[in-house]
């Protein structure tokens, strides 16, 4: 049974940057077929797909044209996690924040996500 | 980019009754879609993937239907559990966004 495991800090300052691990059991990050996602959840933006990381011979990353210039998603093979970094936070960057496992085909859905985490941008 | 239009955003109905649910995308996703349910305080929860096929340990109450760019959720007969709000996501090309939900709650 795949788990992933967020921490990180909840609280942080506008300029700040937000930072985030997904610490994964049941599956390799490595993993040929599958990719790693960060996804967030706001009242004012819904869920939103925010990236993800994935290996095919070589590391690639997706970002989402909204944050594009400001995130960043990598993996570490050595822990078995993948990370988040959030750049230049503002308040509408408050949202939950989970890491999701897609498996790629046949489902190319979000069938594991972690537990969530509430990070509050705020002075 | 491809927007993702669920109706309607809320509901209410009573347990046993036939619910269904509509995802409409802005163009063409094949069968590309999937259908999550999200309770208060947890994370979404995959119900059904590639349209119509079922996540491992869902309820076979839950069906899903289309393709194009109409799709349906069907909850055959609506049980205590399923009071909730669903999402549809499309994957057919990035960004990878989903339909802003569905409450269902109790009339």
């Amino acid at each position: 049974q795949v788990q992933l495991q967020q921490s990180g800090p909840r609280l942080v300052r506008p300029s700040q940057t937000l930072s985030l691990t997904c610490d994964i059991s049941g599956d390799s990050v490595s993993g040929n077929s599958v990719t790693w996602n960060w996804i967030r959840q706001s009242p004012s933006r819904g869920l939103e797909w925010l990236g993800r990381t994935y290996y095919r011979s070589k590391w690639s990353t997706d970002y989402a044209v909204s944050v594009k210039s400001r995130i960043a998603i990598k993996p570490d093979t050595s822990k078995n996690q993948f990370s988040l970094q959030l750049k230049s936070v503002t308040p509408e960057d408050t949202a939950v924040y989970y890491c999701v496992r897609d498996p790629g085909s046949p489902k190319w859905a979000f069938d594991f996500w972690g537990q969530g985490i509430l990070v509050t941008v705020s002075s | 980019d491809i927007q993702m239009t669920q109706s309607p955003s809320s509901l209410s109905a009573s347990v046993g009754d036939r619910v269904t649910i509509t995802c409409r995308a802005s163009q063409g996703i094949s069968t590309y879609l999937n259908w999550y349910q999200q309770k208060p305080g947890n994370a979404p929860k995959l119900l059904i993937y590639a349209t119509s096929r079922l996540q491992s340990g869902v309820p076979s109450r839950f069906s899903g239907s289309g393709s194009g760019t109409d799709f349906t959720l069907t909850i055959s007969s609506l049980q205590p559990e399923d009071f909730a709000t669903y999402y549809c996501q499309q994957t057919y090309s990035m960004p990878l966004p989903f339909g802003g939900g569905t409450k269902v709650d109790i009339k």
